[in-house]
């Protein structure tokens, strides 16, 4: 079975400031994993996947993350926010053999502040 | 390319009622999966679908049920409703491998 913990639940940050959102998973087979974001009153939007390749993912609105396996984690960075990142985000994980079910984290709100 | 859509985006129902919802993947995705997200549960599989059938399940009560079309639409069916069902009902669909997944607005249920 698979599981993913959020290591924080909420993370204020000032704007333009750098953030580090932490993901850690536990499976005992391979894995996919993704990063989603959900703003207020919205579905979820794909932030950023790994599938395979290069550990080192980049994903839309200037977020990338990092996969590691040894340390089973797929921690989610941005140089520099904004207001509008203002959102939660989900870390989730899926088996490369159970396809068609994500695991989910139980989420992170990012509050950035002027 | 249009996305997920989802409807009705908003429901409201009594203890006891049924309820359908319905789910229209982006066009050529084959495989459609379905969450409940509630404060306390988070973000939980309920099914997935492929090709009409049930490929995967999640740990939820008979109660719940859903089911795929030839063109790939989906819906979801909660019966005798409880309290504890309302959540947002959010589904999503993928290609074929129900790896990377698509989501839709989601469909808001308060049971009273």
């Amino acid at each position: 079975a698979q599981s993913v913990t959020q290591l924080d639940s909420q993370v204020p940050v000032f704007e333009e400031a750098p953030v580090e959102l932490r993901c850690n998973y536990s499976s005992s087979v391979s894995v996919y994993l993704f990063w989603y974001v959900q703003y207020p009153n919205q579905g979820l939007q794909l932030l950023l996947k790994y599938l395979s390749g290069s550990t080192l993912v980049k994903g839309i609105n200037g977020f990338e993350a990092e996969f590691n396996k040894s340390q089973t984690s797929f921690h989610l960075r941005k140089p520099s926010v904004h207001i509008s990142d203002t959102a939660e985000y989900f870390c989730a994980v899926i088996s490369s053999s159970n396809t068609g079910k994500l695991i989910f984290g139980q989420g992170t709100t990012l509050q950035v502040k002027p | 390319k249009a996305g997920v859509t989802q409807t009705p985006r908003y429901l409201i129902k009594t203890r006891g009622q049924q309820v359908t919802l319905s789910c229209s993947p982006i066009s050529g995705h084959r495989s459609v999966s379905w969450y409940q997200q509630t404060p306390g549960q988070g973000l939980q599989f309920l099914f997935e679908y492929f090709s009409e059938t049930q490929r995967n399940k999640g740990n939820f009560p008979g109660r719940f049920s859903g089911r795929q079309f030839s063109n790939s639409r989906s819906e979801m069916n909660v019966s005798t409703l409880e309290l504890g069902d309302s959540a947002l009902y959010l589904c999503a669909s993928s290609f074929s491998g129900g790896v990377e997944q698509f989501f839709g607005p989601g469909t808001r249920l308060t049971v009273l």
